[in-house]
């Protein structure tokens, strides 16, 4: 079946520090793949996208890149900010049999200042 | 432009109640999905609207669980009877027919049943 697991949280950094959230999945087919996030009382915003391998999504310093051979699709950013805690989502799309969102757990970032 | 609208915000229930939850796309979002979101978990996809036929809902607890989409605008998600596993945040999302990447979400209702 289709599947996104993500590293545990929480993920806690000073501020500037090098972020790496973990993502790997599962799918049958060839998926499109996203980072969502949801900053504290908010709803889940679209980050970043990439919708075949070796394509690199970016988005306010945030950057992921599909790698079909490793199925894995890591979120970094170079300098963290006190701002960029929320709790981060990898998803896929599958693209056979219809369009169905499948979201990982989530994985919490703490920055500290 | 105004964002994805979801009433109430909270809600507390006992088992064996039923509750309603309502949901307003963004105008034009022809494409509408209610997730259940239990904590610690993702989003998981309940059902999808395209106007106001139903897209998707093998995911849906049919025999609690029961969504329409009248007039292909606004949307009410129903559980009755609602059990304790059912304490959820539930969202509600919108996106263009042909842009399912790009869905816009609510701020979600959180249902507590006691």
């Amino acid at each position: 079946g289709n599947s996104v697991t993500q590293m545990e949280g929480p993920v806690t950094l000073s501020e500037e520090a090098f972020l790496t959230i973990n993502c790997t999945y599962t799918a049958t087919g060839y998926p499109s793949l996203f980072w969502y996030v949801q900053y504290p009382g908010e709803g889940l915003q679209l980050l970043l996208k990439a919708t075949k391998a070796d394509d690199k999504g970016s988005n306010k310093g945030f950057e992921a890149t599909y790698r079909k051979e490793t199925t894995s699709f890591h979120l970094e950013k170079g300098s963290v900010q006190v701002s960029d805690s929320a709790v981060y989502f990898c998803a896929l799309i599958r693209n056979t049999g219809g369009f169905k969102t499948i979201f990982g757990a989530g994985t919490r970032l703490f920055v500290k200042a | 432009e105004a964002g994805v609208a979801q009433s109430p915000r909270y809600k507390i229930i006992e088992k064996r109640q039923s509750v309603a939850f309502w949901c307003n796309p963004i105008s034009g979002h022809a494409t509408l999905y209610w997730y259940q979101q239990i904590l610690g978990q993702g989003p998981k996809l309940l059902i999808q609207f395209q106007n106001n036929g139903v897209v998707d809902d093998s995911q849906l607890p049919k025999d609690r669980f029961s969504a329409e989409r009248l007039k292909g605008v606004d949307s009410t998600l129903k559980i009755q009877p609602a059990k304790l596993e059912d304490s959820a945040v539930y969202l509600c999302a919108s996106s263009f027919p042909k842009a399912v990447y790009e869905q816009y979400f609510g701020p979600g209702t959180r249902l507590t049943v006691t």
